[in-house]
């Protein structure tokens, strides 16, 4: 069953811990994205990226890292110096150019206390 | 870098009547544009796109309509259900080697 996979569904951590949110794709997609979601917001892209080994800030990267070690996995790591982690989280894959369709995993809910 | 703008934040209509939902982009490079429909608890996907040499593509009960020079796309859905209630995003691109970039959204309320 091919698709875009996230993990955990929901996900509670300790202010000042990091954590890592996985994202795991077997669509043979070239291109992955992470972006958050807040009320009201939409759709803010953390980080991209277009080919292994190689990734790209979007427009909310601070306090936040990836890795892009293989074509399927791009977690991303959530560190102790993002202000206001509490979100929700998408990951989502397409084709190397941007004018393909975009799939999106369920999402990881991340509740820091 | 592109931006995209949807307005309103939100739209209520009555079940039966139609619905248009704009975004307006700034950059004139981009020449794909997608919609995505996000149910409540549920992942964004994508339900129509059109790209830049084409003006308006329909499929079903839902059509888009690009305006090049305005700069600006729509979405129309005709005969809304209650099941057309969702978050609508829609985005640009540029196309190769870019990234998408989304609108806000807008969130559909249908009243039956």
């Amino acid at each position: 069953d091919g698709g875009i996979t996230q993990s955990p569904k929901y996900l509670f951590r300790k202010e000042g811990q990091n954590v890592t949110l996985s994202c795991e794709q077997n669509l043979n997609h070239d291109a992955m994205y992470w972006y958050r979601q807040d009320p009201g917001q939409g759709l803010r892209l953390i980080y991209y990226s277009q080919i292994v080994n190689d990734f790209q800030k979007g427009d909310i990267a601070e306090g936040y890292s990836v890795s892009r070690e293989k074509k399927e996995s791009f977690p991303l790591t959530v560190t102790s110096a993002q202000k206001n982690p509490t979100a929700f989280y998408l990951c989502a894959s397409s084709g190397w150019t941007g004018d393909t369709e975009a799939f999106f995993g369920q999402g990881t809910r991340l509740t820091v206390v | 870098g592109e931006n995209v703008e949807q307005h309103p934040s939100t739209l209520s209509v009555q079940e039966g009547d139609s619905a248009v939902i704009k975004c307006t982009y700034s950059d004139s490079a981009s020449n794909y544009f997608p919609w995505y429909k996000q149910e409540l608890g549920k992942r964004p996907q994508l339900i129509i796109d059109i790209r830049s040499n084409v003006g308006e593509k329909k499929d079903q009960r839902i059509a888009v309509t690009l305006n090049k020079t305005a700069k600006h796309f729509s979405l129309h859905i005709t005969e809304t259900q209650p099941e057309d209630s969702a978050v609508y995003f829609c985005a640009a691109s540029p196309g190769a080697n870019s990234k998408l970039t989304f609108g806000k959204g807008i969130t559909l309320s249908v009243r039956p």
